[in-house]
């Protein structure tokens, strides 16, 4: 079965330094997502991206945060300049239109010292 | 989007059918209900959705109520594999949508 896959598993950073999360969506796919989920909390929707754009955005998602699908398969969200508090699981999603329910990957979990 | 009301955690024992209620009392006519679990620390995995009729797939089935108000998924032969967070999320069918996750039902699988 395909799957989205997230790299790394783990990445610890220290506070102010650019992390860049990678993802690989399925190929066929044509919608991408984010969502993160801090520890003990709700799984949080980031921003969606179709056809090269940023399609929607929530209001975590401010100017340190940015997508990119640099090379046709790779999907990467940057924090330019982390803080403690981006410390969670970061899930990368995909899907393919219509109706159809998401793919998620297994997520990065980010951790700000 | 709709708001859903999910029991906040249930017990199911190993084998049996386990059934998740969720309300949706506000849901329009234009509003699916899909239903996502999350095994511990893993990413969400889509199970089902459905707009008005009954829905069944390998993993589970989904009725919704005539005036859709509520629905049930049901887990036919709950494995403790199963045991994980369930979500209930009611929203409008577009090309591109975000998903609105609650706080789900935590459900145990005991053997």
């Amino acid at each position: 079965e395909p799957e989205v896959t997230q790299t790394p598993s783990h990445q610890v950073t220290q506070m102010g330094q650019e992390v860049i999360l990678r993802c690989v969506p399925i190929s066929n796919h044509l919608y991408f997502y984010w969502y993160r989920q801090i520890l003990g909390q709700k799984v949080e929707f980031l921003v969606s991206f179709y056809n090269n754009e940023i399609s929607e955005k929530s209001e975590i998602f401010d100017d340190q945060f940015s997508v990119e699908r640099p090379d046709g398969s790779n999907f990467t969200l940057k924090i330019r300049s982390t803080k403690l508090e981006d410390s969670a699981m970061y899930f990368c999603a995909s899907r393919e239109q219509g109706d159809d329910g998401y793919t998620f990957g297994s997520g990065t979990r980010l951790t700000v010292v | 989007d709709a708001k859903t009301t999910q029991p906040p955690s249930m017990d199911c024992a190993e084998g049996r059918a386990a059934n998740l209620p969720c309300n949706h009392s506000t849901i329009s006519g234009n509003e699916y209900v899909y239903w996502y679990r999350q095994i511990h620390s893993q990413g969400p995995q889509y199970i089902i959705h459905g707009l008005k009729n009954n829905e069944t797939n390998e993993m589970a089935s989904l009725i919704i109520t005539e005036d859709r108000k509520s629905s049930t998924l049901t887990l036919p032969h709950a494995t403790l594999r199963d045991t994980a967070v369930y979500y209930c999320i009611v929203r409008v069918l577009s090309n591109d949508y975000k998903l609105s996750f609650g706080a789900g039902t935590t459900v145990t699988v005991r053997a």
